[in-house]
């Protein structure tokens, strides 16, 4: 079955320390590959994408992410946490042929001042 | 642009109670669609429609109707509520069909029933 995890509930990081976190998929072919950023009793907002080509994307924010084919992952980096970006961080597949946009369950991150 | 609006913000149901979520975008975007969202589970696709008079159901479909007459407007209906959809409601938007998965969400409605 096709499927996204996201194995880290939570994170905790100090302010100015750098983050990574990580997402699985499982999918037949490469999908298109989201990240999602979800502040406190806020909507989703896009972080950034993947679709082809380089596989190293640039963000808003100052996130990046790369996509590892050989392991089926799409990990989210960023190399010195501001407390603002603490919230909740979805990554997300869609299927090529598909219109579903498929999450996985979410990452918290809690910033240390 | 006001973007994605839902209302209400909150609601409380009783078991059984109908009541309809609302969805409006001033971005005249076609594709829109509603998603649950509860501890644990990220989001989960209810519907979606990719245009004016167009439908289909996402992952968990039941107990839940939509329609989309306009551009502008997708309401979510809940026929007959029950205690498991209690949730936060998402809807979003995105341009069109080629770019569905870059989508604007709202703010929101967080639903309980009882």
């Amino acid at each position: 079955a096709q499927s996204v995890t996201q194995p880290d509930i939570h994170i905790t990081v100090s302010e100015g320390a750098s983050l990574e976190l990580r997402c699985n998929y499982s999918y037949g072919a490469t999908p298109y590959l989201f990240w999602y950023v979800q502040s406190p009793g806020q909507g989703l907002q896009l972080l950034l994408k993947y679709f082809s080509g380089d596989t190293l994307v640039q963000g808003i924010k100052g996130f990046e992410a790369e996509f590892k084919r050989s392991q089926s992952s799409f990990n989210l980096r960023k190399p010195s946490v501001h407390w603002s970006d603490a919230a909740e961080y979805f990554c997300a597949v869609a299927e090529r042929s598909s219109y579903k946009l498929i999450f996985g369950s979410g990452t918290r991150l809690l910033v240390r001042p | 642009n006001a973007g994605v609006t839902q209302t209400p913000k909150f609601q409380v149901l009783k078991t059984g109670q109908s009541m309809t979520l609302q969805c409006a975008q001033d971005m005249n975007h076609e594709y829109m669609s509603w998603y649950r969202q509860d501890p644990g589970m990220g989001l989960r696709l209810i519907h979606y429609s990719v245009g004016a008079g167009i439908t289909d159901q996402g992952e968990v479909p039941n107990g839940y109707n939509v329609s989309r007459s306009t551009t502008e407007d997708f309401p979510l209906r809940l026929l007959s509520a029950a205690p498991s959809q209690t949730s936060v409601y998402f809807c979003a938007s995105s341009i069109n069909r080629a770019s569905h998965y870059e989508q604007y969400f709202g703010p929101g409605t967080r639903l309980t029933v009882t």
